[in-house]
């Protein structure tokens, strides 16, 4: 596609529930990144994917918090046992590692509502 | 200590008016760059202008220009001959590039209204 996408656009979900977001990033790009966005707050960083690899995974809160991009394309972000402390807008972002200015496209994003 | 400031929460300007948002960095890396993004209602971030920290000239995007002061760490987005579609949130955002990391560090972002 054109751009970045991410499904659902929206996600509720009940504390304790386990729940996937996905993201397909622009063709061809190989970084991936994913950033959760609290209400009033700029994006902060999650996880940072070079090709099938974490290449860094510092801002994962917490081990509920799990990423995976199998085939150097489409991410899942899954989180367990949620909390309503995860309620937020999750962004996935993908760049082009050729660019110079390697910069960073976003997708719409998913808002999670954990109930 | 905080990696990026944006200090207005809010701004207003009158249509065709310019404007400038506040944006300061801290950093020790000698290699960093400077990002702008726009984030509408919808909630979509919008790339709009990029400054490397070695680049000689401000960058410049249509409407849009960075006023980039090295010694000062400031990087301000000024909009020129806003229009009522650049209403949104705006913020400024780094990567340090000797840091190993090519994540973004943004700042709290700054509402701007333009009214007719």
């Amino acid at each position: 596609g054109a751009g970045v996408s991410q499904t659902p656009s929206n996600k509720v979900t009940e504390k304790g529930k386990y729940v996937e977001l996905r993201c397909d990033p622009i063709s061809g790009h190989t970084a991936l990144y994913w950033y959760r966005q609290s209400l009033g707050q700029g994006p902060e960083f999650l996880i940072y994917f070079q090709g099938t690899g974490a290449a860094d995974d510092s801002g994962l809160p917490n081990d509920r918090f799990f990423a995976v991009r199998p085939e150097g394309s489409v991410s899942t972000l899954k989180i367990q046992r949620t909390e309503r402390g995860d309620s937020a807008v999750y962004l996935c972002a993908s760049s082009s590692e050729g660019e110079s200015t390697d910069t960073q496209y976003f997708g719409p994003g998913t808002r999670l509502t954990v109930l | 200590a905080q990696k990026i400031t944006q200090t207005q929460p809010g701004m207003f300007v009158q249509e065709k008016e310019a404007v400038t948002l506040d944006c300061t960095y801290d950093t020790s890396d000698p290699s960093y760059g400077l990002f702008w993004y726009k984030q509408p209602s919808s909630g979509e971030m919008i790339f709009l202008i990029y400054q490397g920290s070695y680049d000689q000239q401000n960058a410049t995007e249509g409407r849009y220009s960075l006023n980039f002061q090295k010694a000062r760490k400031s990087a301000n987005l000024v909009i020129s001959a806003s229009q009522l579609g650049d209403s949104a949130m705006y913020f400024c955002a780094m990567r340090e590039m000797n840091s190993g990391y090519s994540t973004l560090t943004f700042g709290k972002g700054t509402m701007l209204l333009v009214s007719p």
